[in-house]
């Protein structure tokens, strides 16, 4: 099994630019989030959603969109790209069973808002 | 405002010691308890969840939750190299799915 797959690895952006990080997986997990950690400090929620259609905000949505059209995909929208976005983006995924709420992460986006 | 606060470190060890790991959290509502290992440049993993109050073990790790004193913690039993990396704890409060996470603690492992 593939997991977690997050398009790009890295990417270097200048600001006032938009782009879209990909996210996608293949365990068909109802729950998927989008985290970022700045250096030292712990994961933030930006985004999670609890099905497809489904979406809501976490801790720091300021600056992001997300959209959940399938179960597998989950992509964030970065619109007006500023340095403060300079950041490694996580998107994980979890089953939906209670009893299981193990995160499996992506490998991370390394992004530069210059 | 809901917090999980860890000592930052690092905490250095020497190999085949045991390491310990703390964290504590506010809210008397949390009801999962997480730790995750994240390696410099790489994504996090869990490595332990714990539910209820006591320990849980597994191999090399046990996780002990104390729920009225509101602390939980990692013991990594004969250190070795490779356990050097950044340790996050998580917390679930209620029934939705979000986590609180720690800063993480940083362990450094010496051979």
């Amino acid at each position: 099994n593939a997991g977690v797959t997050q398009t790009p690895k890295f990417r270097i952006l200048k600001i006032g630019q938009s782009m879209t990080l990909q996210c996608t997986q293949d365990m068909n997990h109802n729950y998927m989030y989008w985290y970022r950690q700045d250096p030292g400090m712990g994961l933030k929620l930006i985004y999670y959603s609890v099905g497809a259609g489904i979406t809501d905000k976490g801790e720091v949505p300021n600056g992001y969109n997300v959209s959940r059209s399938t179960t597998e995909d989950f992509p964030l929208r970065l619109e007006l790209a500023a340095p403060s976005q300079t950041s490694v983006y996580f998107c994980a995924s979890s089953s939906k069973r209670t009893t299981n709420e193990k995160l499996f992460f992506g490998s991370g986006t390394q992004l530069s808002v210059l | 405002q809901k917090e999980v606060e860890q000592n930052s470190g690092p905490l250095s060890v020497p190999e085949g010691a045991i390491a310990s790991l703390n964290c504590t959290y506010s809210d008397r509502g949390s009801q999962s308890f997480f730790w995750y290992r994240q390696y410099s440049g790489k994504s996090p993993e869990l490595i332990m969840s714990i539910y209820s109050n006591g320990d849980k073990e597994d191999g090399r790790f046990t996780a002990q939750l104390n729920k009225a004193s509101q602390y939980v913690s990692l013991l990594i039993r004969d250190s070795q190299p490779s356990d050097s990396a950044t340790y996050l704890c998580a917390v679930r409060v209620g029934n939705n799915r979000k986590l609180i996470w720690g800063l993480g603690t940083s362990l450094a492992v010496n051979p």
